[in-house]
């Protein structure tokens, strides 16, 4: 079964632009989850799709959005970039049907804002 | 509010010595626990998990993990080490209950001597 892919992998946008990153889940995976890492903050939760819904959102600002798709491939957006929002953007897939459910990561994106 | 704490930022060790990463949480309910890999570059590679039962969980690459609720300790362990497994080595608990938040420790750097 082919695994989590991002695209781009890689990303360089000046300040104030906007930017959109996208997530094909592993095959049957209905949830797919949105990370930001960075050296300074570690590994931060953005959000969570299931179903086309956001089911979960972390403590980001309104200038990151995303959404999904009834294929559950999923799309998050950067507006107005800043240059802290540089980071590996990684996007995991769960099956999530009841209960708990590991999540698998894909590549990541990493994003650069110069 | 839940947390988990890896003590050890970096961690050196011999080829073919045993190791051990450390890990806690702090979450009121039940935890599912995870312990993730990271290359140079890469995404975030599953090791194992714990969700119930036996508190001593088998993973890949030779990793097992041993769930001790009493010390809210989730540590993760390598009977010998090879220089492949040099890494950055991540803990987590999922949270939330409905949906798939992951929060994630900082992460352990583990360096491997020849």
């Amino acid at each position: 079964k082919a695994g989590v892919t991002q695209t781009p992998r890689y990303l360089i946008k000046t300040r104030g632009q906007q930017v959109t990153l996208s997530c094909s889940p592993i095959s049957g995976h209905r949830s797919v989850s949105w990370y930001q890492q960075t050296p300074g903050q570690g590994l931060q939760f953005l959000f969570e799709y299931f179903s086309e819904t956001q089911r979960n959102k972390g403590n980001f600002p309104g200038r990151f959005s995303g959404r999904q798709f009834s294929n559950s491939r999923s799309e998050m957006n950067v507006s107005t970039l800043e240059l802290g929002d540089s980071a590996l953007y990684l996007c995991a897939s769960s099956l999530a049907l009841t209960g708990p459910y590991e999540q698998y990561f894909g590549p990541g994106t990493r994003l650069t804002v110069t | 509010a839940q947390s988990v704490t890896q003590p050890d930022i970096h961690i050196t060790v011999s080829e073919g010595a045993s190791l051990e990463l450390r890990c806690n949480y702090s979450y009121g309910a039940t935890p599912y626990l995870f312990w993730y890999v990271q290359s140079p570059g890469q995404g975030l590679q599953l090791l194992l998990k714990y969700f119930s039962g036996d508190t001593l969980v088998q993973g890949i690459k030779g990793f097992e993990a041993e769930f001790k609720r009493s010390q809210s300790s989730f540590n993760l362990r390598k009977p010998s080490v090879h220089w492949s497994d040099a890494a950055e080595y991540f803990c987590a608990v999922l949270v939330g209950g409905y949906g798939n938040k992951l929060v994630f420790g900082a992460g352990t750097i583990l360096r491997v001597k020849s």
